[in-house]
């Protein structure tokens, strides 16, 4: 079954104390980007990747390191975790991250940092 | 900073009226999408949309997209239960990779 999976779903964690969400497709897709969505602020892009060692900042990148060594593997790394960065994250994936192609989503990864 | 604005931000209305959503940019997209949101779930695609004037049909939805590819809108007739969700309004531009998503608009429709 063609998917993004996300991990863990839930997460609560301490200020400070580094952490990894990670995300996979299974669609041998090019593009993938992460998102945090806020009630009232919907998804904001926090990165994304056009391919495989190319990253790029989307809106709101501040407190937040990512990696593509693989195709499929897209991990979002918090390396001080911060309350305000309590969210529900979003992994997604599309074939070319032109805009045309359907974003395929995780189901969501909710954070919260105390 | 580019926007999306979204209206409304939340519509609960008894089933069997009709509603609309608006998405609007002072930014003009190569395309736009529109998706639904259930509760614990990702956004999933209802519909691309990426010739200004164009409209698309998808069973009681109508999306259209404005003549100068700056504002998007999402029509229901006759909304059902089912139609209940997040409905969230994303566009593009022609550099690629950046997807920019309206705050989102909560829908509730009550049998």
């Amino acid at each position: 079954e063609a998917q993004v999976t996300q991990n863990p779903r839930y997460l609560i964690t301490v200020t400070g104390k580094k952490l990894t969400v990670t995300c996979s497709q299974n669609m041998n897709h090019e593009y993938m980007s992460w998102y945090r969505q806020d009630p009232g602020l919907g998804l904001r892009q926090i990165y994304y990747s056009m391919n495989v060692e190319v990253t790029d900042k989307g809106d709101v990148p501040e407190g937040y390191k990512v990696s593509r060594k693989e195709k499929r593997n897209f991990p979002l790394i918090l390396e001080s975790p911060s309350p305000n960065q309590t969210s529900l994250y979003f992994c997604a994936s599309s074939l070319d991250g032109d805009g045309n192609s359907p974003l395929h989503f995780g189901n969501g990864t909710r954070l919260t940092v105390t | 900073t580019q926007l999306l604005e979204q209206s409304p931000q939340f519509l609960s209305i008894q089933e069997g009226e009709n509603l609309t959503v608006y998405c609007n940019s002072s930014s003009v997209f190569s395309s736009l999408q529109w998706y639904r949101q259930e509760p614990g779930e990702g956004p999933v695609l209802l519909v691309t949309v990426v010739t200004g004037g164009e409209v698309k049909k998808l069973k009681r939805l109508t999306f259209q997209f404005g003549d100068a590819r700056k504002d998007s809108s999402l029509h229901i007739t006759a909304a059902q239960p089912g139609d209940t969700g997040l409905y969230l309004c994303a566009g593009a531009w022609n550099q690629g990779g950046k997807l920019i998503f309206g705050q989102g608009t909560e829908l509730s429709v009550k049998p």
